[in-house]
């Protein structure tokens, strides 16, 4: 399979502990996205990487989240003190440049997601 | 900053029946616009994008959408659904980094 695979796929814990997901992009996609969809709603940017740099982090990235991606490939993102709020689905995903560059059009290859579940 | 509405979150068809759910978008620059779908439970698989040319896509599994950008809108269709259809779907809006904005999703039930 060469799609874009996360770890876990489910994760259950209680409040105040913290949690760490994995996202394993196409091999050849040297740019990685984080994004939350909570219920009911579409996913929200987090943050995003080029290689190994972390370019861009949403405001909703509060300073209990952190990701990282240290050798360019793939990338994790950890939740410290987990809260209520932290409950929902979190996608990965993936682009490759286009000739020439990255392209406002280049088509994002998603992950399944993990779905949290902080009791 | 970019924004996408998806007015109707719940929408109900029946199989055969022919389908349009509707996107509006607010963008400063030249839209770059994507439907997706979801499976419960499941990620999101790409059905169509549009950037320049055409304002009549074609996607796969038989959706189309059509660009207006004075209605500033990127509507979906499809001719006849299926009730293997039945998923939410998402409209979105790329900046130039190639992150996307995402419209709240509607919800397409098929009935038999």
């Amino acid at each position: 399979d060469t799609g874009v695979s996360q770890d876990p796929r489910h994760k259950i814990t209680k409040r105040g502990q913290n949690v760490t997901f994995r996202c394993d992009p196409i091999s050849e996609h040297n740019r990685l996205y984080w994004y939350r969809q909570t219920l009911g709603q579409g996913p929200e940017f987090l943050t995003y990487f080029q290689n190994e740099a972390q370019l861009e982090k949403s405001r909703l990235l509060s300073d209990r989240f952190s990701a990282e991606r240290p050798k360019g490939s793939f990338s994790t993102l950890e939740i410290q003190r987990t809260e209520q709020g932290d409950s929902a689905m979190y996608l990965c995903a993936s682009i490759s440049p286009a000739t020439g560059g990255y392209n406002s059009y280049n088509e994002q290859f998603f992950g399944p997601g993990t779905r949290l579940t902080v009791l | 900053a970019q924004s996408v509405t998806q007015p109707d979150i719940h929408i109900t068809v029946s199989e055969g029946a022919s389908l349009e759910l509707r996107c509006n978008y607010s963008y400063g620059a030249t839209p770059y616009l994507f439907w997706y779908v979801q499976s419960p439970g499941q990620g999101l698989q790409l059905l169509l994008k549009y950037f320049s040319g055409d304002t009549l896509v074609q996607g796969i599994k038989g959706f189309e959408a059509e660009f207006k950008r004075s209605q500033s809108s990127f509507n979906l269709r499809k001719p006849s659904v299926h009730w293997s259809d039945a998923a939410e779907y998402f409209c979105a809006v790329n900046t130039n980094a190639g992150k996307s904005t995402f419209g709240d999703g509607t919800t397409l039930t098929v009935k038999p």
